[in-house]
């Protein structure tokens, strides 16, 4: 089955301690998305990549950057994690030609310590 | 005033009940409303999808869409425990525009 893949599902770093979390997906869209939730909290769209366009969102802190070597991956990299980091991190694609809906991977939980 | 409004809930029902659940906006250029349906610890999941007012049913999911009150509602028919989650609403403004969503509403459907 065609899917958003995120790896690792649960990840545990040391505060300040870079961390790299990454989504591939085998939809073949044009558009991947990074989302952060907090528990019981909306999805935030941190940034997304149309195509190779990156779009940050504008209240999304400089401590996180991505990456997208190619259509299949995208990376998101946090620099120096504080506590306040700790969250589920969503990876989403969508269609962007056609404004079909987004499609999700089951996230990566980050840790603190 | 948010974006997009959701009661948190949480929301319990006995099994069998219909549910409705539903999400107020404030900006009336939205055009396009979803519903993500997410289960503890894993993504959310696309329900429904419609496109501007109106109605739109799949097997014990309907969705309605009111442009004019800004309102958008989807109920549940013989709601299941298996469809306790936390349900999302989200929608866009138009043709390759992000989508904004709202907080979700914990539903629990009780046995």
């Amino acid at each position: 089955d065609a899917m958003v893949i995120q790896n690792p599902r649960y990840q545990v770093t040391q505060f300040g301690k870079p961390v790299t979390l990454s989504c591939s997906q085998t939809l073949n869209h044009n558009v991947m998305y990074w989302y952060q939730q907090k528990s019981s909290q909306a999805p935030k769209l941190l940034f997304h990549y149309y195509d190779k366009d990156f779009n940050n969102e504008a209240d999304t802190p400089d401590n996180f950057q991505s990456r997208r070597p190619n259509t299949s991956f995208c990376f998101l990299d946090i620099r120096s994690p504080g506590l306040g980091d700790a969250a589920m991190y969503l990876c989403a694609t969508s269609n962007g030609d056609s404004n079909q809906p987004q499609h999700f991977g089951d996230g990566t939980r980050l840790s603190i310590l | 005033q948010k974006e997009v409004e959701q009661d948190p809930g949480p929301l319990s029902v006995p099994e069998g009940a219909i549910v409705s659940l539903n999400c107020t906006y404030s900006n009336s250029a939205f055009q396009y409303f979803m519903w993500y349906r997410q289960y503890s610890r894993k993504g959310p999941e696309l329900l429904m999808y419609t496109y501007s007012s109106g109605n739109k049913e799949d097997g014990r999911f309907t969705a309605q869409v009111d442009k004019s009150s800004k309102y958008i509602s989807l109920f549940i028919r013989d709601s299941q425990p298996s469809d306790s989650a936390t349900y999302l609403c989200a929608m866009s403004l138009a043709y390759g525009q992000n989508f904004v969503f709202g907080p979700g509403t914990r539903l629990s459907v009780l046995p």
